[in-house]
């Protein structure tokens, strides 16, 4: 069983449209994110959700609007897609034990969108 | 922005030992030390991580230097397939936030 699954894994759209992207872990992780790499293939960190509650929203434009639904999922919706969205969109989830101390980051396989 | 500075890249002959380095000279004392590594273009893979001391796991050892300053990653015997780009991540303790530099691109050579 994959770990993190994100889907779709390939998304070609135009420009102006709203597309949404899906990930899910099968862990039992409390802690899930979302990270950007672009084409000169840095990764930065958009979003965090701790269950369910937003704990890191970095300077990403309000086109992009993430939701958790339960502590397992977290998606990623975009209105008014531009080019420069165009990048691979890489979750996350990762646990934090009792002393309150985060653990490492396990990735799922990017979804590399493509906006025309 | 990151705290951590990389070679750009670096090759390794295949069999031999890869170590790369990793300056992270304004590192906190509750500051951990990360490695993660991304082959091609698939999701980053985490590797190892220490606080103070050195570590070793199946896949790699980490050597940290005694003012945390800097560390070394270490593939004992690198295969063509570790040929991947290569993080060292600086996170604060009790923070979820992971901050990814531009990394080592390490090419094993056969």
């Amino acid at each position: 069983d994959t770990a993190v699954s994100q889907t779709p894994k390939y998304l070609v759209t135009q420009m102006g449209n709203d597309k949404s992207i899906k990930c899910e872990q099968n862990l039992g992780h409390d802690t899930m994110y979302w990270y950007k790499q672009d084409s000169k293939k840095f990764l930065k960190i958009m979003f965090s959700y701790n269950n369910k509650e937003l704990i890191i929203n970095e300077t990403v434009p309000n086109r992009f609007s993430p939701k958790s639904p339960d502590k397992a999922h977290l998606n990623l919706h975009i209105n008014s897609l531009e080019l420069g969205d165009s990048a691979v969109y890489f979750c996350a989830s990762s646990q934090v034990d009792r002393g309150g101390t985060t653990g490492e980051l396990f990735f799922g396989e990017g979804s590399r969108l493509t906006v025309l | 922005d990151a705290k951590t500075t990389q070679p750009t890249s670096m090759d390794c002959a295949e069999g031999r030992a890869a170590n790369l380095p990793c300056n992270h000279s304004t590192i906190s004392g509750n500051e951990y030390v990360y490695w993660y590594r991304q082959i091609h273009s698939q999701g980053p893979q985490y590797i190892i991580h220490g606080l103070k001391n050195n570590e070793t796991n199946e896949m790699a050892s980490l050597i940290i230097t005694e003012d945390r300053k800097s560390s070394t990653l270490i593939l004992p015997h690198a295969t063509l397939r570790d040929t991947a780009v290569y993080y060292c991540i600086v996170r604060v303790t009790g923070t979820y936030k992971y901050i990814f530099g531009t990394g080592t691109r390490l090419k094993v050579l056969a």
